[in-house]
C-alpha cells in the first residue's frame, strides 16, 4: 500500500504567522496535488506539481515538489483567518488514482 | 460554467438497503472518479471511468459498483448497505485522458448515513 504521511495533523496559529505543512512518502508520484477542503464541501484544487524540484507560488502559498518526487511541502506566509480549512496532499499513482494524505486541519485565529 | 454536480446531497438509508448516487461532471470532462471520505480512513479511491470504461478500481468489496454513460454522467451503487458505509462520497472530474494528472474538480459530495 502506498502511503502519504502528512504533518502536522492539526495546526492552530495566530493571524500573521507563517506555517509549513509536509507530505512524505517512500513512493514516487507522477504528480502531486494540494487541495483545500471546507466543512460539507468537496476538496478544491490549489496546485499540481509534476516535475521534481518544482516550486510554485500562489499569492501567499508556496508549494514545493521534492527532487525525487516523493515528498512535497506547502508554506503559507502571513496566514489569514480565510486560510482556515483542511489541507490535503494527494499523489498520483499508477492506474489513474490519487492517494491522499490524512490532511492537516489549519485554524488561523484573528 | 457549472461545476461537478452530485445528487442527492444527503441520504439516510437502513442497513441492507441499496443506494444509487449520481454525478454530472463538468461539460466536456470525460474522466470521472469516485472517492469515499471517512474520519478514520480519509479519502479512499473507489473507481475511475473514462469514456464509459472503468479503467481502475480501488480495494472495496463487490457491493460497490459504478458506471458511466455516454454523456459522461456517472452513477455509483452500493448494495446491502452496512453501517460502515456511512461516509461522504465524492465525485471528481477531469478533461484529461490522464485522469488526475493535472488535478481534479470535485463535487460537493453526497453524505450517506446508514442506520
Amino acid at each position: 500500500t502506498q502511503l502519504l504521511e502528512q504533518s502536522p495533523q492539526f495546526l492552530s496559529i495566530q493571524e500573521g504567522e507563517n506555517l509549513t505543512v509536509y507530505c512524505n512518502s517512500s513512493s514516487v508520484f507522477s504528480s502531486l496535488q494540494w487541495y483545500r477542503q471546507e466543512p460539507g464541501e468537496g476538496p478544491v484544487l490549489l496546485v499540481t506539481v509534476v516535475t521534481g524540484g518544482e516550486v510554485k507560488k500562489l499569492k501567499r502559498l508556496t508549494f514545493q515538489f521534492g527532487d525525487a518526487r516523493k515528498d512535497s511541502s506547502l508554506h503559507i506566509t502571513a496566514a489569514q483567518p480565510g486560510d482556515t480549512g483542511l489541507y490535503l496532499c494527494a499523489g498520483e499513482t499508477s492506474g489513474s488514482r490519487l492517494t491522499f494524505g490524512e490532511g492537516t486541519q489549519l485554524t488561523v485565529n484573528p | 460554467k457549472a461545476g461537478v454536480t452530485q445528487t442527492p446531497r444527503y441520504l439516510i438509508k437502513t442497513r441492507g438497503q441499496q443506494v444509487t448516487l449520481s454525478c454530472s461532471p463538468i461539460s466536456g470532462h470525460r474522466s470521472v472518479s469516485w472517492y469515499q471520505q471517512t474520519p478514520g480512513q480519509g479519502l479512499q479511491f473507489l473507481f475511475e471511468y473514462f469514456s464509459e470504461t472503468q479503467r481502475n478500481k480501488g480495494n472495496f468489496p463487490g457491493r460497490f459498483s459504478g458506471r458511466q454513460f455516454s454523456n459522461s454522467r456517472s452513477e455509483m451503487n452500493v448494495s446491502t448497505l452496512e453501517l460502515g458505509d456511512s461516509a461522504l462520497y465524492l465525485c471528481a472530474s477531469s478533461p484529461h485522458n490522464q485522469g488526475p494528472h493535472y488535478g481534479y474538480t470535485f463535487g460537493s459530495g453526497t453524505r450517506l448515513t446508514v442506520v
